[in-house]
């Protein structure tokens, strides 16, 4: 079963505007959780993070919000630009464990 | 800082034989963890070492297996390949007991099993 779901494979943005990606998850023991960005032949790379003690963190044109009861999260991205096409995975961790539980991404396309 | 580095990038093996990764992770991180890759089940979990020892192991069968150095490089192997393992492999790293989690990728071996 999988307990990080990011139910859309992709979505396509125009520059400028806001790009939202959305994750959902079913265990309730996460405390913890994490937004990669992946470039072709390149490893994920680390964006940004929440504590589940939050329901917001943002940095820069980045913020991630967190709903608890809802189990949901997402990631806003303002203004968005080209060079921020990528797959973006979101992961989940819990109590103090280093194995990051992924979904299985969503591309992101922004057109110029 | 350097980064977490991978050996080889890309390797091609036949089905049946054996097959070990190298990961180097960032100076200073103890954490080296493993992912698989691929397009159908996306990045999935397999081991986590921390000073030489194995903390957290995912669903993957016995053929998959791990070290950890005492300089905190760590190793990966598969044995008796199968046409399902060709994946992209990622190894990353993090500080011992990081608070945030976050971890640190390498770009990945691509491996092919024909």
């Amino acid at each position: 079963d999988q307990q990080v779901k990011q139910n859309s494979p992709s979505l396509s943005v125009q520059e400028g505007r806001i790009s939202i990606l959305n994750c959902d998850y079913t265990n309730s023991m996460f405390d913890y959780f994490l937004w990669y960005k992946k470039y072709p032949a390149e490893g994920p790379t680390f964006l940004i993070s929440i504590s589940s003690i939050k329901d917001k963190n943002e940095d820069g044109r980045f913020t991630v919000f967190l709903n608890k009861s809802a189990k949901h999260l997402s990631l806003h991205i303002v203004p968005s630009q080209p060079g921020d096409s990528a797959v973006y995975f979101c992961a989940a961790a819990e109590g103090g464990s280093e194995k990051l539980v992924f979904g299985k991404g969503t591309k992101l396309t922004v057109n110029p | 800082k350097a980064g977490v580095t991978q050996t080889p990038r890309y390797l091609i093996k036949t089905r049946g034989q054996q097959v070990t990764l190298s990961c180097s992770p960032i100076s200073g991180h103890r954490s080296v963890s493993w992912y698989q890759q691929t397009p159908g089940q996306g990045l999935q979990f397999l081991f986590e070492y921390f000073s030489e020892t194995q903390r957290n192991k995912g669903n993957f069968p016995g053929r998959f297996s791990g070290r950890q150095f005492s300089n905190s490089r760590s190793e990966m192997n598969v044995s008796t390949l199968e046409l399902g393992d060709s994946a992209l492999y990622l190894c990353a790293s993090s500080l011992e007991l990081a608070v945030s989690y976050e971890q640190y990728f390498g770009p990945g071996t691509r491996l092919t099993v024909t």
